[in-house]
């Protein structure tokens, strides 16, 4: 069974730091690229950042950059999310996700299958 | 980075009844348009890739459609575990951006 399990979230300061965790299994992790999405409360999707398969590109979306890190450990088939300088607008549940896809006539289409349960990260003081 | 804005925002509708959901994006991002459906308390699940394909497993009363802008998930005829929210997503480009979601209510 294809499965991601998030670990790490939890309860942090204004300005803390904190590190979120993503173990994968039943899918060769080392060929997929793989991104953390997040969703504050009762609010919609947010992609957070995502790493090619070897770790050489990382991209992100411009509200955390500078302050997290996206990283993989194919040994382990784990991903990562460094979170530091953390805002109370960074509270939301963080998913973990591959990011599936085919190339076909010069066209790559990726989405985003499986994801994990979530962990929820809350930033307050 | 690309906006995707989807119409409406939420829609009561009854078992059986034929829905669509638009999703707009502020660019053109040819076919590179997923849509994905989550219930409350639980992670996305992805129901159509590159516009029109059906994901395996899921029924054959949701379809998608469009191209280019403009972009549309229909449900043939709704069952009552279909209530729940519509996101639609592009992978045009990074950053990956969703539409704000659709609310899909029983009536």
């Amino acid at each position: 069974e294809v499965q991601l399990v998030e670990s790490g979230g939890g309860l942090v300061q204004p300005g803390g730091s904190l590190r979120l965790s993503c173990a994968a299994s039943g899918f060769t992790y080392s060929n997929s690229w793989m991104s953390w999405v997040r969703q504050a409360p009762g609010q919609g999707l947010e992609w957070v950042a995502n790493i090619k398969q070897d770790g050489s590109q990382e991209n992100y979306v411009d509200s955390v950059k500078g302050r997290f890190t996206i990283s993989r450990d194919n040994g382990k088939n784990s991903l990562y999310l460094q979170m530091n300088s953390l805002r109370t607008e960074d509270t939301a549940v963080y998913y973990c996700a591959r990011e599936d896809g085919y190339c076909t006539g010069g066209s790559c289409y990726f989405w985003f299958d499986p994801w994990g349960q979530g962990t929820l990260v809350t930033v307050s003081s | 980075d690309i906006q995707m804005t989807q119409s409406p925002s939420s829609l009561s509708a009854s078992v059986g009844d034929r829905v669509t959901i638009t999703c707009r994006a502020s660019q053109s991002i040819s076919s590179y348009l997923d849509w994905y459906q989550q219930k409350p308390g639980r992670a996305p699940k992805l129901l159509i890739y590159a516009a029109s394909t059906l994901q395996s497993g899921v029924p054959s009363r949701f379809s998608g459609g469009g191209s280019g802008t403009h972009f549309t998930l229909t449900i043939s005829s709704l069952q009552p575990e279909d209530f729940a929210t519509y996101y639609c997503q592009q992978s045009h480009t990074v950053p990956r951006t969703f539409g704000q979601g659709t609310r899909l209510e029983i009536k």
